[in-house]
Parts: C-alpha cells; sequence; structure tokens
C-alpha cells in the first residue's frame, strides 16, 4: 500500500522569496516519488521525479526536492517564487501501474 | 503531435445517459492509464492497459465504468447510466515500457458535467 500526505493545502508567498512544499509518503517498498504541477485549465506537468539514483532531484523551472527516507519526505523547494509558478502542486507515489497522488497544494504568488 | 490527446475535451450530459471518451497515447507507449479527478482533489487511479490487456482496476471502477483497449493503442472508457456524482475531470496517460517507473504523461483531460 502506498499514500501521499501533502502537508498545506495553501502556500502562499512572495515574488522572489523561497518556495517550501512540504510532502510526506508511506511506501510499502522503495518508491518512485514524483511532483507534478497542474496550471489551470492546463493537463498535468511533470516536475521532477525520484527513482534512487541521487537523493537531491532536480527539475524544470528551478524547483528541486530532496528524498529524505528516515523522514519519508519527498519536499519541494525553489529559491526564488515567480508569478508564473502559481499554480497546484501534487506529490505523487507511484508503482509501475498506478500513481498515488496527493490532495494537492494551491501555490499563490504574491507581487 | 507526440503528446496525449484526449476527445471530447468537454461533455455535458443527463442523468442515465451513457457517455464514452476516448484517448490516444504516445505512440511508442505501450501502457495507458486512467484516472479521474473532482474539484479540490488530486487525481485518483481509474484503471491501466499494458498493450490490450487490462492488468490493474480500481475498487473506484463500478460495473457501470468499462475500459477498452482492442488494440492495444487508442483507449476508450464509457460510463453507462451516469450519475450526478460521476462528474469530474477524467485524465488519461500513458509511459513507455522500462525497467523502473516510467513517467506518466498526461492528456488534457475530458471534463463530464452531468446534470
Amino acid at each position: 500500500a502506498q499514500s501521499v500526505t501533502q502537508l498545506d493545502s495553501h502556500v502562499s508567498v512572495s515574488e522572489g522569496t523561497p518556495v517550501l512544499l512540504r510532502c510526506n509518503y508511506s511506501s510499502s517498498y522503495s518508491p518512485s516519488l514524483f511532483w507534478y504541477v497542474q496550471h489551470p485549465n492546463k493537463g498535468l506537468q511533470l516536475l521532477l521525479k525520484y527513482t534512487s539514483a541521487a537523493t537531491l532531484v532536480k527539475g524544470i523551472n528551478g524547483f528541486e526536492a530532496e528524498f529524505k527516507k528516515s523522514e519519508t519526505s519527498f519536499h519541494l523547494t525553489k529559491p526564488s517564487a515567480h508569478m508564473s509558478d502559481a499554480a497546484e502542486y501534487f506529490c505523487v507515489v507511484g508503482s509501475a501501474r498506478q500513481l498515488t497522488f496527493g490532495s494537492g497544494t494551491q501555490l499563490t504568488v504574491l507581487p | 503531435d507526440t503528446g496525449v490527446s484526449q476527445d471530447p475535451r468537454h461533455k455535458i450530459t443527463k442523468r442515465g445517459q451513457n457517455v464514452t471518451f476516448r484517448c490516444d497515447p504516445i505512440s511508442e507507449h505501450n501502457r495507458l492509464y486512467w484516472y479521474r479527478q473532482t474539484l479540490g482533489q488530486g487525481p485518483e487511479f481509474l484503471t491501466y492497459f499494458q498493450n490490450e490487456a487490462q492488468l490493474e482496476k480500481s475498487r473506484l471502477l463500478s460495473d457501470r465504468f468499462s475500459a477498452e483497449r482492442p488494440k492495444g493503442s487508442f483507449s476508450t472508457l464509457e460510463i453507462q447510466r451516469t450519475e450526478q456524482g460521476d462528474s469530474a475531470m477524467y485524465l488519461c496517460a500513458s509511459s513507455p515500457q522500462g525497467d523502473y517507473q516510467e513517467t506518466q504523461y498526461f492528456g488534457p483531460g475530458t471534463r463530464l458535467l452531468v446534470l
């Protein structure tokens, strides 16, 4: 069984300040973990994925995430937020047969 | 076009009617998935195909739902006797087969409204 908990349903940051979106996972085996982003009226886009090659994963648009097995966490960060980062972000744990999504974090970027 | 496509993009129907959605995966991908996303929630897995074989079905997929992938290419998802609770975004994704968890690429979705 696998599950994902996104600890914040909404996060607001000012443009140019750091972003932290928190995610904890539960999996009975070594997981594959992902972050997807969903902009309004657009499809889900992969930001980054972890598949045990390296614990610090770099993604698109300056995002990165660190896999911490001891904490069962996979938090998403970005050093400096941009207005275009405003969207819904999903932390996801995956197997070959299905993905399990968290409930999402809505990121608001204030000017 | 190299992305996943879905048709129609929007569907409005009356309760009790049947609806069918189509998904065309990325051409070289032999894995295909269906998900359902309700407002304010993350997508929920419905079913998974490898080529034409349906290998996994969620308990969310009641007997009113049926999915097919007859030739291992496009897939259809049919909902019979629609209910208002079926109103949601239906997402299709595809991935190539590999040794590790492969990235799933999502289509734009079909938004269903049942009146």
